[in-house]
């Protein structure tokens, strides 16, 4: 079972920064978050990474609390092209099964025009 | 570079028919999984490959589905016979390694349709 917690829906203005939240509250030392996205009639599209400290990448920012409990990606300027469920995703930095994704239900996030 | 490809796109068949779905990885990914996400479920796991040998199969249903990944290049994923239940969408990523840090690569699936 997915051990995050992500609101079912979320809306944004095109150009607004979109902030998507998740919770992990158990999420142990030993393990990363995860943020992929799937828009409609493709795969999984990985987006960032990051383990403590904040990320950033071409595509977006993560915030991760200093509990590690919990984190919001950002996207600064969302386009419609952004209309995806995002998945938060704790991940084991190692050991035997670290591989494996394990998806919940993720956040449908609509850009509005 | 290509990306991970899947073929067919789209699968309709009937009960008790045989499906072979397959896949292409990204060249020189060793790693190849199948995940699927059935009506109103989320995206599961199925299996992992490493090069041709199947690391973890904990995620495949039962017996009725068969994967293979001969010579360790492209994947295929036999469905028989097929029930209502199998209906859903079925994804094939790859990585170049298995570590916590490697990212994978989804393709876009292949829409199965049991009816």
């Amino acid at each position: 079972d997915a051990k995050t917690t992500q609101p079912p829906s979320m809306d944004c203005a095109e150009g607004r920064a979109a902030n998507l939240p998740c919770n992990h509250s158990t999420i142990s030392g030993n393990e990363y978050v995860y943020w992929y996205r799937q828009i409609h009639s493709q795969g999984p599209q990985y987006i960032i990474h990051g383990l403590k400290n904040n990320e950033t990448n071409e595509m977006a920012s993560l915030i991760i609390t200093e509990d590690r409990k919990s984190s919001t990606l950002i996207l600064p300027h969302a386009t419609l092209r952004d209309t995806a469920v995002y998945y938060c995703i704790v991940r084991p930095r190692s050991g035997g099964s670290n591989y494996k994704l394990t998806f919940g239900k993720g956040t449908l996030l609509t850009v509005n025009p | 570079e290509a990306g991970v490809t899947q073929f067919p796109s789209h699968s309709v068949i009937e009960k008790g028919q045989t499906v072979t779905l397959r896949c292409d990885p990204i060249s020189g990914h060793d790693n190849l999984y199948w995940y699927r996400r059935v009506m109103g479920k989320e995206i599961k796991f199925l299996l992992h490959f490493v090069k041709e040998s199947k690391q973890d199969e904990s995620g495949m249903p039962n017996n009725r589905f068969l994967a293979e990944r001969t010579g360790g290049t492209y994947s295929t994923l036999k469905v028989q016979p097929a029930e209502l239940e199998d209906s859903g969408v079925y994804f094939c990523a790859s990585s170049l390694g298995a570590t916590t840090n490697e990212k994978l690569f989804f393709g876009s699936g292949t829409q199965l349709s049991v009816l």
